[in-house]
């Protein structure tokens, strides 16, 4: 079964730019699905930033789409998340995802914790 | 964006216990919203997609109805286990959005 799982610096400054990459296995990136990333800050919410296909076409979060870069490296079987200029507020807990088109998301990763602090 | 509020945002209720969380659209949906369920320190977990349709090895206590605008998910014996946090998503359209959570607590 398909398994994701994210990796990347659990700590950034200011003004700095966060990067994770979500390793997929157990299936392929190529395949008919969706790959997105959703966020969630210490005891809050959960907040849907964007995805991207195989084909390379994204969607983002209005709210943060100055910001975000979602790219996919099929060779590696992976997509990475990158946000610029992060803050504070910025400091979450990070998933990857996959999208079955009409049918959910699922599976998740188990999530990374990522800090924004000087 | 299409606005997802969630009631209530904290319940309390006992072990056997039937509850019911509702989720309202801010517009219709169709019926593109799924339930997931979420325990402190863990990813959340699908359990019902297209508002209806439960996700292979969820168990059978959980259900969802709706379409539109109004949408509710149904435990109908509470268990030990279904004690998390609950969010509704629409993904009618761009951008994905979550409710705002429910917080089930033991009684």
């Amino acid at each position: 079964q398909v398994q994701l799982q994210e990796s990347g610096p659990g700590l950034v400054k200011p003004s700095g730019t966060l990067s994770l990459t979500c390793a997929v296995s157990g299936g392929s990136i190529s395949s008919s699905n969706w790959w997105s990333w959703v966020r969630q800050p210490p005891g809050k919410g959960l907040e849907w930033i964007g995805e991207i296909y195989h084909s390379g076409s994204t969607n983002y979060n209005p709210s943060l789409k100055s910001r975000v870069t979602i790219s996919v490296d099929k060779s590696k079987n992976q997509f990475s998340l990158k946000l610029s200029s992060v803050t504070a507020a910025d400091t979450a807990v990070y998933y990857c995802a996959r999208i079955e088109a009409v049918a959910g998301i699922y599976p998740w990763g188990q999530g990374t914790l990522v800090t924004v602090s000087s | 964006a299409i606005q997802m509020t969630q009631s209530p945002s904290s319940l309390s209720a006992s072990v056997g216990d039937r509850v019911t969380i509702t989720c309202r659209a801010s517009q219709g949906i169709r019926n593109d919203l799924g339930w997931y369920q979420q325990k402190p320190g863990k990813a959340p977990k699908l359990l019902i997609y297209a508002a209806s349709s439960l996700q292979s090895g969820v168990p059978s206590r959980f259900s969802g109805s709706g379409s539109g605008t109004d949408f509710t998910l149904t435990i109908s014996s509470l268990q030990p286990e279904d004690f998390a946090t609950y969010y509704c998503l629409q993904d009618y359209n761009y951008p994905r959005t979550f409710g705002q959570g429910t917080k089930l607590e033991i009684k």
